[in-house]
């Protein structure tokens, strides 16, 4: 069994600021670690992933997250954010072809 | 790259009424799932299929079912909706190889 556990529920933050977005698993296993964020009203869409290779994988829109094995920790970050970076992110892991999935993170961005 | 259509975006039912939402996929890929997405609580697999006619349970079957007669879509299914199934449904589909879900753009379901 696995499971994901992101430790913030809202992250506000300002515009141009860094963000940082916390995301801890628990599997017996090796696994596969993802972001995907929801913008208002769509559907989630992939921000990256770590399948194997290197531990820090870079994804869209200047995002980018570090898998740490010891920590069984998958955060992810952005230098700078844009207004149109509010959205929900959420982190979800998988050790076959069942993703299991985080409560979810409310950025939002303000001006 | 794949695309997932539900072919409802917005419901609104009645408690007892029966339900059926649609999701249907262009890839032809085998394995589909279906999400309920709730505040506070994330995306929960209600249940997935490998294959047409294959079907499995995901963490929160009851109230459901489903259907895969085709392999591009793939129906869930409220037998008599409760107040307690109010929320948003998520479709995915599994692209082979790459272990990622592509998702349509949710279904929001109302039972009143």
């Amino acid at each position: 069994a696995q499971s994901v556990t992101q430790l913030d529920s809202q992250v506000p933050v300002f515009e141009e600021a860094p963000v940082e977005l916390r995301c801890n698993y628990s599997s017996s296993v090796s696994v596969y670690l993802f972001w995907y964020v929801q913008y208002p009203n769509q559907g989630l869409q992939l921000l990256l992933k770590y399948l194997s290779g290197s531990t820090l994988v870079k994804g869209i829109n200047g995002f980018e997250a570090e898998f740490n094995k010891s920590q069984t920790s998958f955060h992810l970050r952005k230098p700078s954010v844009h207004i149109s970076d509010t959205a929900e992110y959420f982190c979800a892991v998988s050790n076959d072809y069942k993703l299991s999935f985080g409560a979810g993170t409310t950025v939002t961005v303000r001006a | 790259d794949v695309k997932v259509t539900q072919s409802s975006r917005y419901l609104v039912k009645r408690t007892g009424e029966k339900v059926f939402l649609e999701c249907v996929q262009d890839m032809d890929h085998e394995n589909m799932f279906w999400y309920r997405q709730d505040p506070g609580l994330g995306l929960r697999l209600i249940y997935f299929s490998y294959d047409v006619k294959m079907k499995e349970k995901g963490d929160i079957p009851e109230g459901y079912s489903v259907s895969r007669e085709k392999k591009e879509r793939f129906s869930l299914i409220l037998e008599s909706a409760s107040t307690n199934q109010t929320s948003m449904y998520l479709c995915a589909s599994r692209t082979p190889g790459a272990n990622v879900l592509t998702f349509g753009a949710g279904s929001r379901l109302t039972v009143l």
